[in-house]
């Protein structure tokens, strides 16, 4: 089966600027996941979608950060405006229902925040 | 929230020989313990999992044990070899939390 599918794989901006990150999940995974995963650390969770609703955005920066997964498939991820910690690799991930389902993930965008 | 801590940061072992890597978690209501293997630039990969009802579960080279009293779980690998050189997560899922929440990683390195 196809996996999970992300773009761009590298982006660079500066500071202030404006990103967005798309994700196409799985074909049939109800629930999606954007990580954040600074160099050195482990994929932290900023939001998880059940279809198209919310069910966690504990870890998000709502501040900056919006994501929003219209039609329950493909899924947005957007900073504005970037700061330079948000440097990081930025994983999407799918599973089927949250439930004992495994995560596969895409194999992420790389931004560089200059 | 779940706090998930992982030990060693970095192993080095002999090609052929044992490598294992540890974790503990906070959250006594987990029930769900992933292991995911990430190479250089490349996605994470679930590599095997447990649950709590179970305490050990072995994949051919890879097997997993979890200690529900002690809250910690660990991965084995025997005969490695040098395509087992990546970095390890481990993870945690709370039971009615849907959210993995991951240690902060093992790089594992193969030495020929």
């Amino acid at each position: 089966e196809a996996g999970v599918a992300q773009s761009p794989r590298y982006k660079i901006i500066e500071k202030r600027q404006s990103v967005a990150f798309w994700c196409n999940p799985i074909s049939g995974h109800a629930t999606l996941y954007w990580y954040q995963q600074i160099l050195g650390q482990g994929p932290k969770l900023l939001i998880q979608f059940q279809n198209n609703g919310v069910v966690d955005d504990s870890q998000l920066p709502k501040d900056r950060f919006s994501a929003e997964r219209l039609k329950g498939v493909d899924s947005t991820l957007k900073i504005q405006p970037a700061k330079l910690e948000d440097s990081a690799v930025y994983l999407c991930a799918s599973s089927l229902s949250w439930d004992g389902n495994i995560q596969y993930f895409g194999a992420g965008t790389r931004l560089s925040v200059l | 929230g779940e706090n998930v801590e992982q030990h060693p940061s970095t192993l080095s072992v002999q090609e052929g020989d044992s490598a294992v890597i540890k974790c503990t978690y906070s959250d006594s209501a987990s029930n769900y313990f992933p292991w995911y293997k990430q190479e250089l630039g490349k996605r994470p990969q679930l590599i095997i999992d447990i649950r709590s009802n179970v305490g050990e579960k072995k994949d051919q080279r890879i097997a997993v044990t979890l200690n529900k009293t002690a809250k910690h779980f660990s991965l084995h690998i025997t005969e490695t070899q040098p395509e087992d050189s990546a970095v390890y997560f481990c993870a945690a899922r709370g039971f009615g939390n849907e959210k993995l929440t991951f240690g902060t990683g093992t790089r594992l390195t193969i030495i020929p």
